[in-house]
């Protein structure tokens, strides 16, 4: 079993339709749960980060965890063409001195005008 | 104030060959890391390493593949006798500490061994 699951994709969606991005994992010693977006060509940017079970919201964008589960997901309302992404979710230890973010394979998104 | 800087942004080499990609942190950030992202796969941790010491390098191939975090200067993620196989886009990330999160990540390098 891989320690992160996350459907590729891709997904296309109309402008102004919510979005649902997921991902789940299998390790509990998880503290930290990230997502990034990463243009064509280039790095990865932090979208957002929690450490806690429930919804953290952020403009258009909430992300929500279930440890019980070990499901992560974001949302993103208004969806506009800009958006059009890959979204990575992302999983550390915490601040155990390791460094290492363990990263789903990401999904990417089409929002059509 | 600049991000993370990683140079060159694409490098072509030779089957054999050595590759340099060099990666400067962002100001004030203390801690480097290094990822490999290759086609159709997510990014895979190679090496975590503060100035002059390499603190995790359980991502790092055994053979071939070399990091340093000099107290001067910039990151270096060295590769000897490359093979298509590396052929990826390598990416570093710098953090003011290692709190498990934040990292900002530069552009990557993009090598391709042809």
């Amino acid at each position: 079993q891989k320690e992160v699951e996350q459907d590729p994709g891709p997904l296309s969606v109309p402008e102004g339709a919510i979005v649902s991005l997921n991902c789940t994992y299998s390790n509990s010693a998880f503290q930290y749960f990230m997502w990034y977006r990463q243009y064509s060509r280039k790095g990865p940017e932090l979208l957002m980060y929690t450490y806690s079970s429930g919804n953290k919201e952020d403009g258009r964008f909430t992300a929500q965890v279930d440890k019980s589960s070990k499901y992560i997901s974001l949302f993103i309302r208004d969806s506009q063409p800009s958006d059009s992404a890959t979204y990575l979710c992302a999983f550390s230890h915490g601040s155990s001195n390791t460094g290492k973010l363990i990263f789903g394979q990401g999904t990417t998104l089409q929002v059509k005008p | 104030n600049a991000g993370v800087m990683q140079n060159p942004r694409h490098l072509v080499r030779r089957r054999g060959q050595e590759a340099r990609l060099r990666c400067s942190p962002m100001k004030g950030h203390s801690h480097v890391y290094w990822y490999r992202q290759l086609p159709e796969e997510g990014l895979k941790f190679m090496v975590y390493l503060q100035k002059e010491n390499i603190i995790d390098e359980s991502g790092m191939p055994k053979e071939r593949f070399s990091a340093e975090f000099p107290k001067e200067g910039p990151s270096i993620l060295r590769i000897q006798q490359v093979v298509r196989g590396d052929s990826a886009a390598y990416f570093c990330a710098s953090s003011p500490q290692d709190r498990g999160y934040g990292y900002t990540f530069g552009s990557g390098t993009r090598l391709t061994v042809v």
